[in-house]
């Protein structure tokens, strides 16, 4: 069974930069698995911020930027604001079917 | 604006089925695939399977069996049906649609919460 793995949880400082990994038990992350970024706040859908590695949607603000990084998916956040404070998820296209990674706890304190 | 409307709240007991819908507007039904996601409480976000414009489906290895993903463009409506439920089905189901072959999850549904409860 795969398993994609990102950190549990990351804390950091208004206006610092973040960076979050998304790790496939497969091997190396490529832009082969398309990599997706959602954000999700509490009692809320999850909104897309990056798919195709490092593709920001129109509504994606531009602190927020996808990219590859030592064999993984990474997800970078630039200047963070208060309300940047969430939960991140990776996704990974597999041959057919897809995968989610296990989640990042992003604290803004 | 591209909307995906889901149906309300399900309770169920354990081994019933359920259906949610998930009604798209906003934009033209048969262009997009229709993924659907769930998340347990507490939990992380669940890959469920896709149907696509023309009924094909696609299902996660652990739902296959018990999941059943259906179309009605009449309607611009895709369904999603679970059966022989557990507790451990409880969960928000969420819908999102992909243009095909963007890999590109941009548009998610609010989500439909399902209760499996004797």
């Amino acid at each position: 069974q795969t398993v994609v793995t990102q950190e549990p949880s990351l804390t950091v400082s208004p206006g610092g930069t973040v960076t979050l990994t998304c790790a496939s038990s497969t091997g190396a992350v490529t832009s082969g698995y398309y990599p997706n970024w959602f954000q999700q706040k509490p009692g809320q859908a999850p909104r897309a911020l990056i798919y195709s590695t490092s593709n920001r949607h129109s509504w994606t603000p531009a602190r927020f930027s996808g990219s590859l990084l030592g064999g993984k998916a990474a997800l970078t956040l630039s200047g963070v604001q208060p309300e940047d404070e969430a939960e991140y998820y990776c996704l990974l296209y597999y041959g057919g079917g897809y995968v989610f990674g296990t989640g990042t706890k992003v604290t803004v304190l | 604006q591209v909307q995906l409307v889901q149906s309300g709240a399900e309770v169920r007991e354990p081994g019933a089925s359920v259906k949610v819908s998930c009604k798209a507007s906003g934009y033209t039904f048969t262009t997009y695939h229709v993924h659907w996601v769930r998340q347990a409480p507490g939990q992380g976000l669940e890959y469920m399977g896709i149907i696509n414009p023309s009924g094909v489906t696609n299902y996660a290895q652990k739902f296959q069996g018990r999941v059943t993903m259906t179309s009605d463009t009449s309607t611009s409506t895709v369904y999603m049906e679970l059966s022989s439920l557990r507790s451990e089905d409880t969960a928000v189901y969420y819908c999102a649609r992909e243009l095909p072959g963007s890999f590109n999850f941009d548009y998610w549904g609010r989500g439909t919460l399902v209760t499996v409860s004797s």
